[in-house]
């Protein structure tokens, strides 16, 4: 039982260029969430998907987008990288909104 | 804005004293969790605790919710070296679409000295 599983764990981009984080979950759970960590800000939520087809803005979703066609994979996109985007980004999954969540290892993205 | 501030920023405590976290939180809740993370880790889930309950236990986890001031308190009891992480609150909100919405505190950074 593998979890949350986020890839890739590092990640360098140049300012404009675009990209995909990956995150599955072998958990058969339908909630899944984005969250970036910056330094003193604790977690802001980007996106969230309480189901295959649903997504929903979170605090913070300009500069990203997501899909959900499955229950396992939730991908967010940078659509063009900012400086402002450099992050640690954590992607999460739960039963629903009553249970605990389960978080990935997190992607370190550095945007130059 | 965030929906939860923790109290205080950071907390240094001896091995073996407990060790006590606040939260507190700006509208009316559903529930409230509780999250360990260690160092350049992912977060763990703690407790969850409902907004009709007042108290929960889990392990050395005492837990304590006071929706009428809105805010809950973290008591780690008997504190050791491994304990040392941040911790944070979260909330989903108890309102349409914003139950689904996990939404974090700032976090308390604790350290416990051996």
């Amino acid at each position: 039982n593998a979890g949350v599983t986020q890839t890739p764990k590092f990640q360098v981009l140049k300012t404009g260029q675009s990209m995909t984080l990956q995150c599955a979950q072998d958990m058969n759970h339908e909630y899944m969430s984005w969250y970036r960590q910056d330094p003193g800000m604790g977690l802001r939520l980007i996106h969230y998907s309480v189901g295959a087809g649903i997504t929903d803005q979170g605090e913070v979703p300009n500069g990203y987008n997501v899909s959900r066609s499955t229950t396992e994979d939730f991908p967010l996109r940078l659509l063009s990288a900012a400086p402002s985007q450099t992050s640690v980004y954590f992607c999460a999954s739960s039963r629903t909104a009553n249970y605990g969540y389960t978080f990935g290892s997190g992607t370190r993205l550095t945007v130059v | 804005s965030q929906q939860g501030e923790e109290d205080p920023q950071a907390l240094s405590i001896q091995e073996g004293e407990n060790a006590t976290m606040n939260c507190s939180y700006k509208t009316s809740i559903n529930n409230l969790q509780w999250y360990r993370q260690n160092s350049g880790r992912g977060l763990v889930h703690l407790i969850l605790i409902r907004s009709n309950e007042r108290e929960k236990h889990s392990g050395r986890l005492r837990v304590t919710l006071d929706t009428s001031k809105k805010s809950s308190s973290l008591l780690i009891t008997a504190s050791r070296a491994a304990d040392t992480a941040s911790y944070f609150c979260a909330t989903t909100m108890n309102y349409g679409g914003a139950t689904n919405k996990l939404i974090f505190g700032t976090g308390t950074l604790l350290a416990v000295q051996p």
